[in-house]
């Protein structure tokens, strides 16, 4: 069964500073990936998917996520946060054979002005 | 309505009650998810419907829990026995799935929090 690891909990950082929230996944034939966030008191959305094509997948509000096979990773990365992307951060992978789209435990990020 | 409808939206019950959890997908989504979300970890896969097909219930944490999907719509997830560890917020999601127009991307409800006391 897949598994998503996102080795970070908590990531603080300032406004208008750069930030990287990494994920990575147990390695598969064929793998679909996805970020989802969750804003305070909202329902988790779609950042962003990797479903096949260029591993440089550009999302909403400016995040962006690379696939690298290699090191069986997905990795969301913003040059430049705001304090409204103050949220909750979910990788998560889905096993093109199996459909159950695979969690990781999130990671929370906090904006700082 | 235009997105995923759960209800109830909260619901406190006494160890060892039964509960009731309803989602309402998108009309015309064939897949259907329910996840679990405890405080402060992430989301627990419980089970996956997908058209008429078997559900995946690998995730279902005991025979205590188990779901249905009535006419590939309306979903009911059932908690018998409840103990102080169902507590939790249960998601439910559904998509279109990845085949013709499908993007593989889950809409979720905003949840039903079960309060076991």
């Amino acid at each position: 069964a897949q598994s998503v690891t996102q080795l970070d909990s908590q990531v603080p950082v300032f406004e208008e500073a750069p930030v990287e929230l990494r994920c990575n996944y147990s390695s598969s034939v064929s793998v679909y990936l996805f970020w989802y966030v969750q804003y305070p008191n909202q329902g988790l959305q779609l950042l962003l998917k990797y479903l096949s094509g260029s591993t440089l997948v550009k999302g909403i509000n400016g995040f962006e996520a690379e696939f690298n096979k290699s090191q069986t990773s997905f990795h969301l990365r913003k040059p430049s946060v705001h304090i409204s992307d103050t949220a909750e951060y979910f990788c998560a992978a889905m096993d093109t054979g199996r459909r159950a789209l695979t969690f990781g435990s999130g990671t929370r990020l906090q904006v700082q002005p | 309505g235009a997105g995923v409808s759960q209800s109830p939206s909260n619901k406190v019950t006494e160890k060892g009650k039964d509960v009731e959890l309803r989602c309402d997908p998108i009309s015309g989504h064939t897949a259907l998810y329910w996840y679990r979300q405890s405080l402060g970890q992430g989301l627990e896969f419980l089970i996956y419907f997908q058209g008429n097909s078997a559900p995946d219930k690998s995730g279902l944490p005991s025979d205590r829990f188990s779901a249905e999907r009535t006419g590939g719509s309306v979903s009911t997830l059932t908690i018998q026995r409840t103990q102080q560890e169902d507590s939790a917020v249960y998601l439910c999601a559904s998509s279109g799935g990845l085949a013709g127009a499908g993007t593989g991307e889950l809409f979720f409800g905003e949840g039903s929090r079960l309060t076991v006391l």
